[in-house]
């Protein structure tokens, strides 16, 4: 298995308040992603990283930011949690362009499943 | 931009039973597609991918897909199906250029019955 941990696992916060997930990896994988998943919705990208102190949105950031200082470490950050941020977070990997077969697939962690009050 | 639907939410099977899973994409470039199985309270694994080459793929437990351009389809199928793969299934599609921004379905729950 990809050496991919998620903390915390789980997480109960109140409205308002700001929460920090973080994703670490031993892997030295270039890409990092974090996922939201949402009954009805599958997974839904909300930032990716690729590479340190480089990250895009993607398709729901509003209202989430994140950082990346180190190649191993991938932050994401719900600056003010609302009750709609309620959901399971996943973290990915990705070795990213290359030749061996495995660049292309993503290794997600175990998640952490927020609750927002 | 790319998009995968899933129209199944849900699939009963009966053990031993065969089974397909549906998918279709959009995308108006080459495509990487891949599906992925999560089982309960656990984060999602890759099960098999294309990426080029042959349309037909295999997974190691048996499963199968077929890159269908035409109809822009990669259905996954098991000709027997048993307890274990019961879990959600989901299909992913990246594209042209960089392939590294993967959409996602939003899922098929496969239940299989004793």
């Amino acid at each position: 298995d990809a050496g991919i941990t998620q903390s915390p696992r789980h997480k109960v916060t109140e409205t308002g308040t700001p929460v920090t997930l973080r994703c670490h990896q031993t892997e030295n994988h270039r890409y990092m992603y974090w996922y939201r998943q949402d009954p009805g919705h599958g997974l839904r990208l909300i930032h990716y990283s690729y590479g340190v102190k480089d990250t895009d949105k993607g398709e729901v950031s509003d209202g989430y930011s994140v950082s990346r200082s180190k190649t191993e470490d991938f932050l994401l950050t719900l600056e003010s949690a609302t009750s709609s941020q309620t959901s399971v977070y996943f973290c990915a990997i990705s070795p990213g362009q290359g030749t061996t077969s495995g660049s292309y697939e993503q290794y997600f962690g175990p998640g952490t499943r927020l609750t927002v009050t | 931009a790319q998009s995968v639907t899933q129209l199944d939410s849900q699939v009963p099977v009966f053990e031993e039973a065969p089974v397909e899973l549906r998918c279709n994409y959009s995308s108006s470039v080459s495509v990487y597609l891949f599906w992925y199985v999560q089982y309960p309270n656990q984060g999602l694994q890759l099960l098999l991918k294309y990426l080029s080459g042959s349309t037909l793929v295999e997974s190691i437990n048996g499963f199968e897909a077929e890159f269908n351009k035409s109809q822009t389809s990669f259905h996954l199928r098991k000709p027997s199906v048993h307890i274990s793969d019961t879990a959600e299934y989901f299909c992913a599609v990246s594209d042209y250029p960089g392939y590294q921004k993967v959409t996602f379905g939003t899922g098929t729950k496969l239940q299989v019955i004793p």
